[in-house]
């Protein structure tokens, strides 16, 4: 189908609170990855999914941050007592398998004051 | 660890010209790929070329071609006949061939402004 979604474009939260961040593939893509890129860097990685499982989540920078994609498509990037150094955006890319080229899509800027 | 270095954080370049934009890379490993991505302020990463690092041939796409230097680590990108649609941000980045390693890795970027 058409590109990788991203939902919401925009997320403002107070310091504290916890978010929810959603990735929607390409259709048919089994590899999904989530990166963050801080303003003037480039993006770095968090956490990959092979299907539905965590293959490498090495990236994740604390417990605070967890992901899930509990039926191998849509994957939720959830942040937990969010702090103002998470401001960011949260970049999800897919590619048709692991080892495949991997489309981006147009992110969501959180926003954490 | 594999890291990624763009020396250049901004660049500009006459419409119609060309430019080349630098990235070196370190590594242990012998196979790997490397990429450029292309950010327009729309935020969203546009694959530009891919360069398998056991082929010896450059790749091209278009106006856009790589001056890919296995033994000095370096992937630079060369954009002929510029265009304004081309002003973005430029990322490159690594991405290992071991199995189980696939994350990209990024440099900071280089800042393309073009000029009419």
């Amino acid at each position: 189908g058409a590109g990788v979604s991203q939902t919401p474009s925009n997320k403002v939260t107070e310091k504290g609170k916890y978010v929810e961040l959603r990735c929607d593939p390409i259709s048919g893509h089994t590899a999904l990855y989530w990166y963050r890129q801080s303003l003037g860097q480039g993006p770095e990685f968090l956490i990959y999914f092979q299907g539905t499982g965590a293959a490498d989540d090495s990236g994740l920078p604390n417990d605070r941050f967890f992901a899930v994609r509990p039926e191998g498509s849509v994957s939720t990037l959830k942040i937990q007592r969010t702090e103002r150094g998470d401001s960011a955006v949260y970049l999800c890319a897919s590619s048709l398998t692991v080892g495949d080229t991997q489309y981006f899509g147009p992110g969501t800027r959180l926003t954490v004051l | 660890a594999q890291t990624v270095t763009q020396s250049q954080p901004e660049m500009s370049v006459q419409e119609a010209e060309t430019v080349t934009l630098s990235c070196t890379y370190d590594t242990s490993e012998s196979d790997y790929y490397l990429f450029w991505y292309k950010q327009p302020p729309s935020r969203q990463m546009i694959l530009v070329i891919r360069q398998e690092a056991y082929k010896q041939q450059n790749a091209t796409e278009n106006r856009f071609s790589v001056n890919f230097q296995k033994a000095a680590k370096s992937f630079s990108l060369k954009i002929s006949d510029s265009q304004l649609g081309d002003a973005a941000m430029y990322f490159c980045a690594y991405r290992s061939r071991i199995g189980g390693s696939e994350k990209l890795v990024f440099g900071k970027g280089t800042k393309l402004t073009v000029n009419p």
